[in-house]
């Protein structure tokens, strides 16, 4: 089945060490993005790549970095995790970046900072 | 204002019942609207999405959108236990090249 795959499902990292989250998607799909959620919270837009062209949000801190290197593959770098950066961290695609294209998520990943 | 308002809830209904969901939105631009299902430590679930004025139905899913009143609702028919989870409302923004915004969810318990 075609599907959006996260790894780890779970990461804990220490304050300041760097973690790297990562998606694979075997929907071809163009774009792909990274979305912050805290409890009780709305999904955040971190940033997506329309194929390879990176959009970073205005609000994104610098702390978070993210590669494509392909089109199946996407990664979360965040460099120096704080306390406030505990989330889950959802990757999600769409066929392209049009407003009617829905967008697919995959499990996400749970990052706990101690 | 913010972009996109959901009431946070929780809203109860019977097994059975009818549930209702509603969402405002902000942007008069958008045209793409899309209600996620979420359970409790779980990733967002596309359920239904509505691109014109009037209902879409699936299954004991309704979307209903009115662009003029800027408005947008989903309908559970038949309401389970099952159905019990956050649902999220997400609108096309235009002034921000297209990008999803996501309210913050209502939760829906339903009760057996």
């Amino acid at each position: 089945d075609a599907m959006v795959i996260q790894n780890p499902r779970y990461q804990v990292t220490q304050f300041g060490k760097p973690v790297t989250l990562s998606c694979s998607q075997t929907l071809n799909h163009n774009v792909m993005y990274w979305y912050q959620q805290k409890s009780s919270q709305a999904p955040k837009l971190l940033f997506h790549y329309y194929d390879k062209d990176f959009n970073n949000e205005a609000d994104t801190p610098d702390n978070f970095q993210s590669r494509r290197p392909n089109t199946s593959f996407c990664f979360l770098d965040i460099r120096s995790p704080g306390l406030g950066d505990a989330a889950m961290y959802l990757c999600a695609t769409s066929r392209d970046g049009g407003h009617s294209n829905e967008q697919f998520f995959g499990p996400g990943t749970r990052l706990t900072v101690l | 204002q913010k972009e996109v308002e959901q009431n946070s809830g929780p809203l109860s209904v019977p097994e059975g019942a009818i549930a209702s969901l509603n969402c405002t939105y902000s942007d008069r631009g958008s045209q793409s609207f899309f209600w996620y299902r979420q359970y409790s430590g779980k990733s967002p679930e596309l359920i239904m999405f509505i691109y014109s004025n009037g209902d879409k139905e699936d299954g004991r899913f309704t979307a209903q959108l009115n662009k003029a009143s800027q408005y947008v609702s989903l309908l559970i028919r038949d309401s389970q236990p099952s159905d019990s989870a956050t649902y999220l409302c997400a609108v096309n923004i235009m002034e921000y090249g297209n990008k999803l915004v996501f309210g913050a969810g209502t939760i829906l318990r339903v009760k057996s």
